[in-house]
C-alpha cells in the first residue's frame, strides 16, 4: 500500500513562529501536494510539486512556501505563522505521468496558531 | 481547469442506494473523474475512477454519460459507516492543480 506520512499530527505554535510541516511518501511518486482544509471551504490547494526542486503555486499560496529537495519528501513552511493559518493540513502524492492519476493522502496535521 | 459542482449535503437511510451527482462542464479530453471519501479527522481516500460509461468496483459504481459533463457516484445499500464527505475530482496528466470541489456530506440514518 502507498503510504504518505505526515510527521506531526497535532501542533500548537505561537504567532510569528516559523513552522515546518514534513511529508514523506514511499512510492516514488513524482507529484506531491499540500492542501489545507477548513470547515465550509473544503480542500484548497496551497502548493504542488511535480519533480524535485520544482514547485507551483496552488490557489492559496500566500503565507506559505515549500521545499522539495528529495523526491520522497515535501515540506510546507509557514515563515511567520498567523492565527488565520490554524487549520488541518493534508499532504498527498500521486504518480506523475499517467492520465487520471490517483492521489494518496496522509492522515493530516492539525495546526493551531495561538 | 475543470471546476466541479456537487450538492452540499444528502441524507439517506441504511440499506438504501445513494446517488451523488457531480457537474463538470469544462472537463478536458484527457481528464479522468475520481471520487474520494473522507471521514472526520482523516485524509480523503480513493473510492473509484472512470473516464466514460460505467465503472464498478466492490465499493461503488460510477456512471458517466457520453458528454462527460457530469458523473454520478452510486453507493449500493449504504450503512451508517458510509456517513462521510464525498468529493468529486476532475484532473489528469500532469495538470498538477488537482482541484477538489466542496464535497457532499452524506448522512446515513438508522
Amino acid at each position: 500500500d502507498v503510504k504518505v506520512t505526515q510527521s506531526s499530527r497535532y501542533l500548537v505554535k505561537r504567532t510569528g513562529e516559523k513552522v515546518f510541516l514534513e511529508c514523506v511518501q514511499d512510492m516514488d511518486h513524482e507529484n506531491m501536494f499540500w492542501y489545507r482544509q477548513d470547515p465550509g471551504l473544503g480542500l484548497r490547494l496551497i502548493y504542488f510539486s511535480y519533480d524535485v526542486k520544482m514547485k507551483e503555486k496552488g490557489d492559496i499560496p500566500e503565507g506559505y512556501s515549500v521545499s522539495r529537495e528529495k523526491k520522497e519528501r515535501f515540506s510546507l513552511i509557514l515563515e511567520s505563522a498567523s492565527t488565520n493559518q490554524t487549520s488541518m493540513y493534508l499532504c498527498a502524492s500521486s504518480p506523475g505521468s499517467v492520465s487520471g492519476n490517483t492521489i494518496y493522502f496522509g492522515e493530516g496535521s492539525w495546526l493551531t496558531v495561538v | 481547469l475543470a471546476k466541479t459542482t456537487q450538492p452540499i449535503s444528502m441524507d439517506s437511510y441504511e440499506g438504501q442506494e445513494v446517488n451523488i451527482t457531480c457537474s463538470h462542464n469544462n472537463i478536458a479530453t484527457n481528464d479522468y473523474i475520481t471520487w474520494y471519501q473522507q471521514f472526520p479527522s482523516q485524509g480523503p481516500r480513493f473510492i473509484i475512477q472512470g473516464y466514460k460509461t460505467k465503472v464498478t468496483n466492490e465499493v461503488a459504481s460510477l456512471f458517466i454519460p457520453a458528454d462527460r459533463k457530469s458523473s454520478t457516484l452510486s453507493l449500493p445499500r449504504v450503512s451508517l459507516s458510509d456517513t462521510a464527505v464525498y468529493y468529486c475530482l476532475v484532473g489528469g496528466r500532469r495538470t498538477g492543480k488537482l482541484i477538489f470541489g466542496q464535497g457532499t456530506t452524506l448522512q446515513v440514518k438508522p
